[in-house]
């Protein structure tokens, strides 16, 4: 199973893109890489999904190198209710339970 | 459609006490899992479940906890005989399972459990 090394807490301003990297050196081939979000006193929400390149929907996208080693949760123009930890997940796309979770990245939003 | 949900969403009980979480996943969903995270920490793994089977529980302590996932009602994790350091929030998530383009999961608002 791979594991991710995200920061462990950033800062930024309202109306601001967030981009955080997250690092997963030992990815294997089969594995996606999956992003979630979570609130305080909440579970987490799924966020975005990719294998490669770039992926984008309405909340978010993801960069994704030709190597995998690295992945890019981009958040455009960010407010104050993006304040969350997010979690990057690397894992088999069937099987996604085995993944391990760690401290995520603390993101605060500042007006 | 409504999410996952779990109750109770705050449990207190006192050590020695048995402890019961209940967890109903979204309609149409066959495969439950189970989730305990700390203050601060991430998501550890606990157990996955499909309908009356245990898939996964290689997260699960030996002793004292069990899961179910019945025919009909909703899953349950139960802990028996609680001790402080069982004091945590228990998530539930649940999946479409096999089948889908991807297995995203749909947590449930957890239960903080407290052990005084």
């Amino acid at each position: 199973l791979a594991k991710t090394t995200q920061p462990i807490s950033m800062d930024s301003y309202e109306g601001q893109e967030v981009n955080i990297t997250c690092s997963h050196n030992n990815i294997a081939t089969n594995d996606y890489i999956t992003w979630y979000q979570q609130f305080p006193s909440q579970g987490p929400r799924f966020i975005i999904q990719g294998y490669k390149t770039k992926v984008t929907n309405e909340v978010a996208s993801l960069f994704i190198p030709a190597d995998r080693k690295s992945s890019t949760l981009s958040l455009p123009r960010v407010s104050l209710s993006d304040t969350a930890v997010y979690y990057c997940l690397v894992g088999f796309m069937d099987s996604n339970y085995q993944l391990i979770w760690g401290a995520g990245t603390k993101l605060i939003i500042k007006p | 459609n409504a999410g996952v949900m779990q109750n109770p969403r705050h449990l207190v009980r006192r050590r020695g006490q048995e402890a019961r979480l209940r967890c109903s996943p979204m309609k149409g969903h066959s495969h439950v899992y189970w989730y305990r995270q700390l203050p601060e920490e991430g998501l550890k793994f606990m157990v996955y479940l499909q309908k009356e089977n245990i898939i996964d529980e290689s997260g699960m302590p030996k002793e004292r906890f069990s899961a179910e996932f019945p025919k009909e009602g909703p899953s349950i994790l139960r802990i028996q005989q609680v001790v402080r350091g069982d004091s945590a929030a228990y998530f539930c998530a649940s999946s479409p399972g096999q089948g889908v383009d991807y297995n995203e999961q749909f947590f449930g608002p957890g239960t903080r459990l407290t052990v005084l």
